[in-house]
């Protein structure tokens, strides 16, 4: 069955830290990943995606993430947090044509 | 482009009436889906449009749950003798084929 799996309900950073957001996620084919990025009561903002190709995918708002099938994962990162990244954050997973989210992280930033 | 728009933003309800919400895609996209997202939880999959085609509904949809896509423009999602259980945010995301797909800002429902 298809399925993804963000073990990391909460995450607490201070500004200016580096960040990763665990994903793993179960899919026969090759899959088609993405991370979107939610604020209090508003939709999902996608991130960043993959395709196929270069297993080192670059986003929005200086995030990047890396699909390592031999893991079955695509970890989310940023190099150095600001205060405006703290948000939930999904990874998810297409099937044939509908997604199959995570249950998501919430990411703090401490100032 | 001025992405996807839902009206209402907010629909507060009592048990056992009907709403009904609306979705406008971005314009050249020929998908649409509608997705609820409970709190804490990850958007799950209600159904899908390709243009007006209803292609598939998640079991979650049950019978007083119906969405219509008329002309593969916009979509209306009507939840009819809403329940306590309905209480979520419901998304509409459109896509162009099988790429990624954009999401609105959602319809939070709140039943009492």
């Amino acid at each position: 069955a298809q399925s993804v799996t963000q073990p990391d309900i909460h995450i607490t950073v201070s500004e200016g830290a580096s960040l990763e957001l665990r994903c793993n996620y179960s899919y026969g084919a090759t899959p088609y990943l993405f991370w979107y990025v939610q604020s209090p009561g508003q939709g999902l903002q996608l991130l960043l995606k993959y395709f196929s190709g270069d297993t080192l995918v670059q986003g929005i708002k200086g995030f990047e993430a890396e699909f390592k099938r031999s893991q079955s994962s695509f970890n989310l990162r940023k190099p150095s947090v600001h205060w405006s990244d703290a948000a939930e954050y999904f990874c998810a997973v297409q099937g044939t044509y509908k997604y199959i989210f995570g249950t998501g992280t919430r990411l703090k930033v401490l100032a | 482009d001025t992405g996807v728009s839902q009206d209402p933003r907010h629909k507060i309800t009592k048990r056992g009436q009907n709403v009904t919400f609306r979705c406008d895609p971005i314009s050249e996209h020929n998908r649409l889906y509608w997705y609820r997202q409970t709190l804490g939880q990850g958007p799950e999959f209600l159904t899908y449009f390709q243009n007006e085609a209803q292609l598939e509904k998640s079991r979650l949809l049950s019978d007083r749950f119906s969405a219509e896509r008329p002309k593969g423009s916009f979509s209306t999602l009507e939840i009819q003798r809403t329940e306590q259980g309905d209480s979520a945010m419901y998304l509409c995301a459109s896509s162009l084929e099988v790429l990624e797909q954009y999401f609105g800002p959602g319809t939070r429902l709140t039943v009492t």
